[in-house]
C-alpha cells in the first residue's frame, strides 16, 4: 500500500502556531485527510484536501501540494486541549485508506 | 444521533477461542472498514466493504474475517485469536472513500 511520513512528535507553546507535515506517494492519489485523535479515543475528522491550496476551518488550516506529494496541518492560537495525535491519511484510488503513523502534539503552558 | 457503535469496548480472551467484535452504523453509509492501532505502527486497515456482500482485504487481513450481510452491520471475526492480535480495534463508516469517516469508540482486545 501507500506510505505516508509524518514526524512522530511535536511540542509547541500555548497560544502559538504549529505546523505538522505529511508527505505521501503521489501515484494513484485521490485526496488527503487529517484526523485528530485524543489519547484513548477514536479519531475525528478535521479536513480533506483534493486540490492544491489552503483550506481553513476556524483555527485549523490544511494545505496540499499534489505535485510535491506534501501536505501540512496548521494549528493557530494553540490551546491545551489541542494536545493530541494528528493523523494524515490518503485515499489512493481504490477503496483503501492508508494512514500515517501520527504526530503527537504536546501543547505546553 | 449519528454514530458507529462497537461492542465490546474491552475484551480479554484466550488463544484459540473464537470471538466476534460487532460494528453497527445508523447513517446509511455504504463504506465500512476495520482498523487496528498499535504503538509505533499507527492505524492499519484490516478489511473494508464497499456495500452489502462486497468486502476486500486491507493491509493486514491475516487472521481476520468479516461479513457484510446488512448495510448497517460489519462484524469482525477472529476464528483463532493469537497474542499478536492484541490491539486496539476501530470500526469506521463513510458515504464513500473520499468522504469523512466516522469511527466507533474502539475495542481494546487482549489475547493471552
Amino acid at each position: 500500500g501507500q506510505s505516508l511520513e509524518q514526524p512522530s512528535e511535536v511540542t509547541a507553546v500555548e497560544g502559538a502556531i504549529v505546523q505538522i507535515n505529511c508527505t505521501y506517494q503521489t501515484s494513484g492519489f485521490n485526496g488527503l485527510f487529517w484526523y485528530q485523535q485524543h489519547a484513548g479515543e477514536a479519531p475525528t475528522f478535521l479536513s480533506y484536501n483534493v486540490l492544491d491550496g489552503l483550506e481553513e476551518t476556524g483555527r485549523f488550516s490544511s494545505f496540499l501540494s499534489r505535485s510535491k506529494g506534501y501536505s501540512y496541518l496548521l494549528l493557530k492560537e494553540l490551546q491545551m486541549k489541542d494536545s493530541a495525535s494528528y493523523l494524515c491519511a490518503e485515499g489512493a484510488g481504490s477503496y483503501q485508506l492508508t494512514f500515517g503513523k501520527g504526530t503527537k502534539l504536546s501543547v505546553i503552558p | 444521533e449519528a454514530q458507529v457503535t462497537q461492542n465490546p469496548r474491552y475484551l480479554i480472551t484466550v488463544t484459540g477461542k473464537k470471538l466476534t467484535v460487532t460494528c453497527s452504523q445508523n447513517m446509511n453509509h455504504e463504506y465500512m472498514s476495520w482498523y487496528r492501532q498499535d504503538p509505533g505502527l499507527g492505524l492499519r486497515q484490516i478489511y473494508y466493504s464497499m456495500n452489502v456482500e462486497v468486502t476486500d482485504k486491507g493491509d493486514v487481513p491475516e487472521g481476520y474475517k468479516v461479513s457484510r450481510k446488512e448495510k448497517r452491520n460489519f462484524p469482525l471475526i477472529l476464528e483463532s485469536p493469537s497474542p499478536n492480535q492484541t490491539s486496539l480495534y476501530f470500526c469506521a463508516s463513510s458515504f464513500g472513500l473520499n468522504t469523512e469517516a466516522f469511527f466507533g469508540q474502539g475495542t481494546r482486545l487482549t489475547v493471552v
